[in-house]
Formats: structure tokens, C-alpha cells, sequence
């Protein structure tokens, strides 16, 4: 299995910058690609995926959302924050069979 | 407009099988490079993926439960199902599925149904 860590918390103020990183102890690039995707789940709904492969945004996401990284060490900045995005975050690779982290919950000051 | 939805038993007793299926809208699972996917998450824990399926009946399975997983599905009416075998407390938990694509990215989710196994 692919491991992905993520610290379990990260508190931000209003308007500034989140990063949320998320570490794999295998290499999850493939032909020109890093199968590292990221999702947003809020309290009592459903995730929603924000970016894929590493740096893509997904369709709807606003552009506050970006996502980069490679190999084994991938980050998630939210910028600015906004009261909205309080909630988890997930990363999920698919380089192999797919495994998620285990969360950051991140709390808006 | 993609849209899936899971139903199950709510509650069922250990040792019983549980049956899931996921009505989707939106997309075919018989288009090339489609799939659908099973996540489940116990209450106020993480993401576990269970297992997908492709459109050319291709099948994944979370090794740490392989042997009590069967994932099918049925193209003509947009369904996708997941069969556990033998469950026990631990299997309490909101079940997801979701729409999976070449990168297997779960780019689709549906609400989730809450199974809880309990005697």
C-alpha cells in the first residue's frame, strides 16, 4: 500500500493562506504525471474532489484552490481563506490502488 | 449532470451479508474509461476505498478486505453494487459511491448511506 500522511489539524486566519501538505512514502508520478488528488469534505456532506493530478483544478472549484507537487511530497494552498472552507481535507492517490490520508481538519480564526 | 445514489439496509446484525447499490445518472458504465467506485467512512474517521469496477468489468479490491468484497454491476439500468460478507461492528460506517475515471480520480460522489452493523 501507498501511505499518505497529512497532519491532523492546521488553524488559519481569515483572508490569509492555508497550505496543507500530504507525503507518501512511495513515488506516485507515472509517465509525466502525479496521481495525487485532493478533496474537501464539509461536516455531514459528501467530499468533493478540488484538484487532480497534483495541480489541476476541478470543474466549479474556485481558483483560491491550488495544488502542486510531485514524487512523494504534494501541498494544497488555500489563498485566501475564506470562513467557507472550514472543513477536511483529503488527499487520495491512485498511482497504485487507491489510498487516501488521513485528513487535515482545518480550522478559519 | 452526473448524479449517484446509494442505498442499503441501515442496520443489519453481525455475521449478515450487506448489500449496497448505487444508482447513477449522467454517465454509462459501458463508456470507455468509466467506473464507479465504493469509499465507506465511520463517523468522525477517514476515507477507506473498498473497491471499483470498470466499464470492461474490470475489478479492484482494498487487499485488507478482498476476500469479503464482491463489487458487479448492471449497465442496462445504471447500477453498481457491493456485497460485504460476514460483517461486524467495524463495519458501521456512511458508504459512498462515486464516478471514477482513467485517473481514477473519484470525481462524482454520492451522498452516502449509514449502515450499521449492530445485534
Amino acid at each position: 500500500d501507498i501511505v499518505l500522511t497529512q497532519s491532523p489539524a492546521l488553524a488559519v486566519s481569515l483572508g490569509q493562506r492555508a497550505t496543507i501538505s500530504c507525503k507518501t512514502n512511495q513515488n506516485v508520478d507515472y509517465y509525466g504525471n502525479s496521481y495525487m488528488h485532493w478533496y474537501q469534505q464539509k461536516p455531514g456532506q459528501q467530499p468533493k474532489l478540488l484538484i487532480y493530478l497534483a495541480s489541476n483544478l476541478a470543474s466549479g472549484i474556485p481558483a483560491r484552490f491550488s495544488g502542486r507537487g510531485s514524487g512523494t511530497d504534494f501541498t494544497l494552498t488555500i489563498d485566501p481563506v475564506e470562513a467557507d472552507d472550514t472543513a477536511t481535507y483529503y488527499c487520495q492517490q491512485s498511482r497504485n490502488l487507491p489510498t487516501f490520508g488521513s485528513g487535515t481538519k482545518l480550522e478559519i480564526k | 449532470q452526473v448524479t449517484l445514489k446509494e442505498s442499503g439496509p441501515g442496520i443489519l446484525q453481525p455475521s449478515q451479508t450487506l448489500s449496497l447499490t448505487c444508482t447513477f445518472s449522467g454517465f454509462s458504465l459501458s463508456t470507455y474509461g468509466m467506473g464507479v467506485g465504493w469509499i465507506r467512512q465511520p463517523s468522525g474517521k477517514g476515507l477507506e476505498w473498498l473497491a471499483n469496477i470498470w466499464w470492461d468489468d474490470d475489478k479492484y479490491y482494498n487487499p485488507s478486505l478482498k476476500n469479503r468484497l464482491t463489487i458487479s454491476k448492471d449497465t442496462s439500468n445504471n447500477q453498481a453494487f457491493l456485497k460485504i460478507t460476514n460483517v461486524d461492528t467495524a463495519d458501521t460506517a456512511t458508504y459512498y459511491c462515486a464516478r471514477i475515471g482513467p485517473t481514477t480520480r473519484f470525481a462524482y460522489w454520492g451522498q452516502g448511506t449509514l449502515v450499521t452493523v449492530s445485534s
